[in-house]
């Protein structure tokens, strides 16, 4: 099993709120990554981060962003919340190089601005 | 144009049957391939890795061919439990390991 946290699993919040999704790995994982996706469509990349103060904006654009301060935490916030951020925020980290270059997902933290 | 696309499927199979999936990828600087499982309103869990060689993992099996580039998966004596989404995923390294997924299949087994 992987051990990749995200918290919270739910949140319902008010448009115009600061919210900030947390993810934390105990892998010592240096890649870490954020997905967008909505009910029943594909995954799409946000964010990303090699290692310790590195972040990359992904494929998709995003009002959100991230930072990388510790290995085993990569936070998202995003400073002021829409209804059209609503969607559910994957989590995942995968190891640098090697052959075992598996991706692990965290449970994920599903969003719904009001 | 995508870099790894799949046919969105539903596939619809009874119980017992063998079903595949095959996915394709655009760059033929991809290094690693993968599929992953997806159930509703759920994370990705890895289903198994995808070599040359192609490799078995019980009722699955996974193919790949680079010549073609395409990655198959061929799921033997459905199960329902079996129904989920599948997705196809590769990946370049020098492009800092990015994973490219697939938009996924939709597998439902009926009993």
């Amino acid at each position: 099993e992987a051990d990749i946290y995200q918290t919270p699993r739910y949140l319902v919040i008010g448009t115009g709120k600061k919210i900030t999704l947390e993810c934390s790995q105990t892998m010592g994982h240096d890649k870490m990554y954020w997905y967008q996706q909505d009910p029943g469509m594909e995954l799409h990349l946000i964010h990303y981060s090699y290692g310790v103060n590195s972040t990359e904006k992904g494929d998709l654009s995003s009002e959100s962003t991230v930072s990388r301060i510790r290995t085993e935490h990569f936070p998202l916030t995003l400073e002021s919340a829409r209804p059209s951020h609503t969607s559910q925020y994957l989590c995942a980290s995968s190891e640098s190089g090697g052959s075992t270059d598996t991706q692990y997902f965290g449970p994920g933290t599903r969003l719904t601005v009001l | 144009r995508k870099e790894v696309e799949q046919d969105p499927g539903p596939f619809n199979v009874p119980e017992g049957a063998t079903v595949a999936f095959n996915c394709t990828y655009s760059n033929s600087a991809s290094q690693s391939f993968f599929w992953y499982r997806q159930d509703c309103r759920k994370e990705p869990k890895l289903l198994m890795s995808v070599y040359s060689s192609g490799n078995e993992d019980g009722r699955f099996t996974a193919q790949l061919n680079r010549a073609s580039q395409y990655i198959s998966l061929l799921i033997r004596d459905s199960k329902l439990s079996d129904s989920a989404t599948y997705l196809c995923v590769a990946t370049l390294r020098y492009n800092f390991n990015k994973f490219y997924f697939g938009s996924g299949t939709k597998l439902n087994v009926k009993p």
